[in-house]
């Protein structure tokens, strides 16, 4: 268990639709970060939050958002899927400051169909 | 833009030594991590470089050169379970920490 919690594990739903992808960091951090991973990518960043605040943004589609609540938990919100949106999705934290990486989350693998 | 290459995939035999190269051409540059990938886990840290040279650290070792935008990581005395996709990833930018990753590299190891 890396300390990092995301909810939940697999999700399968149809084109048009919405979900939320839910996420807490490890204990102490600060940092949220998500990234997407589809079949033949790798891992793309998509946001960055600290402490509440959007820190950083990747290529997020506009179809996406995110939020950080002030109990530091995460949510990623896609709508108006596609098949394409098919992938894992995978929350990061970090401590304060820290450039020696991540601990990631177990992922959650979203189906589209 | 960011640009990371790596090999896509690589093949060794147990108990060999791997090496493993990454390129990269960013718009800056905060140090560089490896990180370790099985089929559908979660990525797992396995080493940082920020300054040039080699660090060492049991059966793996990572190396960085910033003039040349390069690094490698080197797996000794491999095991099966090494069996696994290695991924590359520069943090372009202080203070972020958003991490810019290579597709990573797909080792088999075979007995």
């Amino acid at each position: 268990d890396s300390g990092v919690t995301q909810t939940p594990k697999h999700l399968i739903t149809a084109t048009g639709q919405r979900v939320t992808l839910r996420c807490s960091p490890r204990s102490g951090d600060l940092s949220v970060y998500w990234y997407q991973q589809s079949l033949d990518q790798g891992l793309q960043f998509l946001i960055q939050y600290y402490n509440g605040e959007e820190r950083a943004k990747g290529n997020i589609l506009e179809r996406f958002s995110a939020q950080q609540f002030p109990d530091l938990h995460s949510e990623l919100n896609l709508s108006s899927l596609e098949l394409g949106d098919s992938a894992l999705y995978f929350c990061a934290s970090s401590a304060t400051g820290a450039t020696y990486g991540y601990t990631f989350g177990s992922g959650t693998r979203l189906t589209v169909v | 833009g960011q640009n990371i290459d790596q090999p896509t995939e690589m093949t060794a035999t147990e108990g060999a030594i791997v090496q493993i190269n990454c390129t990269y051409q960013t718009s800056g540059f905060n140090g560089l991590f490896w990180y370790q990938q099985h089929a559908g886990e979660a990525p797992t840290f396995l080493s940082y470089n920020v300054l040039d040279g080699l660090e060492e650290k049991g059966r793996f070792s990572s190396f960085l050169s910033r003039s040349k935008g390069y690094s490698y990581l080197l797996l000794k005395e491999l095991q099966m379970k090494d069996s696994a996709s290695y991924l590359c990833a520069v943090s372009p930018q202080a203070g972020a920490n958003n991490l810019f990753f290579g597709t990573g590299t797909r080792l088999t190891v075979i007995p």
